[in-house]
């Protein structure tokens, strides 16, 4: 069936501006996860959804970063104003159960930020 | 505080060798340690896990080694094939949180 799926796959935006990052999870998973993959950083936590759950926003490096995920399914992260530091991969994950189940990642968007 | 602590940061093995990744973590809540193969341009895939209740766990070439006592697990990929030229990442959870990922090790195999 059909995996993640993000978009766009590559995002060139000028510093200052809002970008919106897209995730179409696997259907019939409940949970969904944002990671950013800065190059020698690893995976970055920043939002996880799970089922109608209030979402775990820990990870948010500032109140620059939203996301939102409607109907349970798909999921928006908004960037406000952005700065040259949030250029990075934005990974996108959903699992079936979420916690200690298999995370599926997409292919990511690449952000960056003149 | 980094939670998961994965060296080297990279490695590179002759077509054949082991390649051997290291993890350490500090919580000892976790219960699911999970590894991550990621090829360029494409996300990370699940390659293998563990949980605490056992040792060591194989698949394939692919094993898995879990020290409890020293909150440290390892990965060995045997018979390592320049196709294995990846980052890896280890992972740790427990219960209903997310993985937190350690920073990754890119191995490259030569031939």
């Amino acid at each position: 069936g059909a995996g993640v799926s993000q978009s766009p796959s590559n995002k060139v935006t000028e510093k200052g501006k809002d970008v919106e990052l897209r995730c179409d999870p696997i259907s019939g998973h409940t949970a969904l996860y944002w990671y950013r993959q800065s190059l020698g950083q690893g995976l970055e936590f920043l939002i996880y959804f799970q089922g109608n759950s209030a979402p775990d926003k820990s990870g948010l490096p500032s109140d620059r970063f939203s996301a939102e995920r409607t109907g349970g399914s798909v999921s928006t992260l908004t960037i406000q104003r952005t700065q040259q530091e949030d250029s990075a991969v934005y990974l996108c994950a959903s699992s079936l159960l979420g916690g200690g189940d298999t995370q599926y990642f997409g292919p990511g968007t690449r952000l960056t930020v003149l | 505080q980094q939670q998961v602590k994965q060296s080297p940061q990279s490695l590179i093995v002759q077509k054949g060798g082991i390649s051997i990744i290291n993890c350490a973590y500090e919580n000892t809540a976790f219960d699911y340690f999970p590894w991550y193969q990621q090829f360029p341009g494409k996300g990370p895939a699940l390659l293998i896990a563990i949980r605490p209740d056992v040792s060591e766990k194989k698949e394939g070439r692919f094993t898995i080694s879990f020290n409890k006592s020293a909150k440290q697990f390892s990965l060995h990929i045997m018979d390592s094939q320049p196709g294995d030229s990846a980052t890896y990442f280890c992972a740790a959870s427990m219960g209903n949180t997310p993985l937190v990922f350690g920073k990754g090790t890119r191995l490259s195999v030569i031939a």
